[in-house]
């Protein structure tokens, strides 16, 4: 059974640019939930989508947008990037509803130059 | 706010002998909390999960213990071994999808 797959792995832009990365969730499952990884605030929750829908947001500015599409793969897009956004962004999917089980993705090292 | 703590940065353990890591959470809406290992580049591995209404769940050399008088839970890992050498990230959950995360203590496994 296929894993939690995020591309690209590593990605490098300049500030003011947007980036998109992407996410396909184990099969089967239609949750898709996105996380910020950097060395000073941790692990922190972007959003999560559900059957296309966003059930919960965290504390990101607008620049922070997702979707997901009918076949559960989702997609993160950040726009005019700021030095600040240079992160580790994961994502995790699970078959939805309140199990334990979140599959993570191996993320995508942004860095933002 | 930082809801979910991990107090001890790291731990050193000898392979074979017990470790024990520790997480303080303040949110008391959590419904269940999980553990997760995490090695550098890579995303987090899920190890164990209790429910809020359980005080302690096993799954092999894993057992996770949750005090919810003292907003305490803590993994045992029983016997610890090499390999066990990471980052293990302790995880409060609510609402769909949304995982609240200590800031993660380092495990180190001595042969």
């Amino acid at each position: 059974k296929a894993g939690v797959t995020q591309t690209p792995r590593y990605l490098i832009k300049t500030r003011g640019q947007q980036v998109t990365l992407s996410c396909s969730p184990i099969s089967g499952h239609r949750s898709v939930s996105w996380y910020q990884q950097t060395p000073g605030q941790g692990l922190q929750f972007l959003f999560e989508y559900f059957s296309e829908t966003q059930r919960n947001k965290g504390n990101f500015p607008g620049r922070f947008s997702g979707r997901q599409f009918s076949n559960s793969r989702s997609e993160m897009n950040v726009s005019t990037l700021e030095l600040g956004d240079s992160a580790l962004y994961l994502c995790a999917s699970s078959s939805g509803g309140q199990n334990y089980g979140y599959t993570f993705g191996s993320g995508t090292r942004l860095t933002v130059v | 706010d930082q809801q979910v703590k991990q107090n001890s940065p790291s731990l050193s353990v000898q392979e074979g002998r017990i470790s024990i890591l520790n997480c303080d959470y303040t949110n008391s809406m959590f419904d269940y909390f999980l553990w997760y290992k995490k090695y550098p580049a890579e995303g987090p591995t899920f190890l164990i999960s209790i429910s809020s209404i359980k005080d302690k769940n096993e799954d092999g050399r894993f057992t996770v213990f949750l005090n919810k008088s003292a907003k305490h839970l803590s993994l045992h890992i029983v016997p610890s071994q090499p390999g066990d050498s990471a980052v293990y990230f302790c995880a409060g959950g609510t609402s769909y999808g949304k995982l609240t995360f200590g800031q993660g203590t380092i495990l180190t496994v001595h042969p």
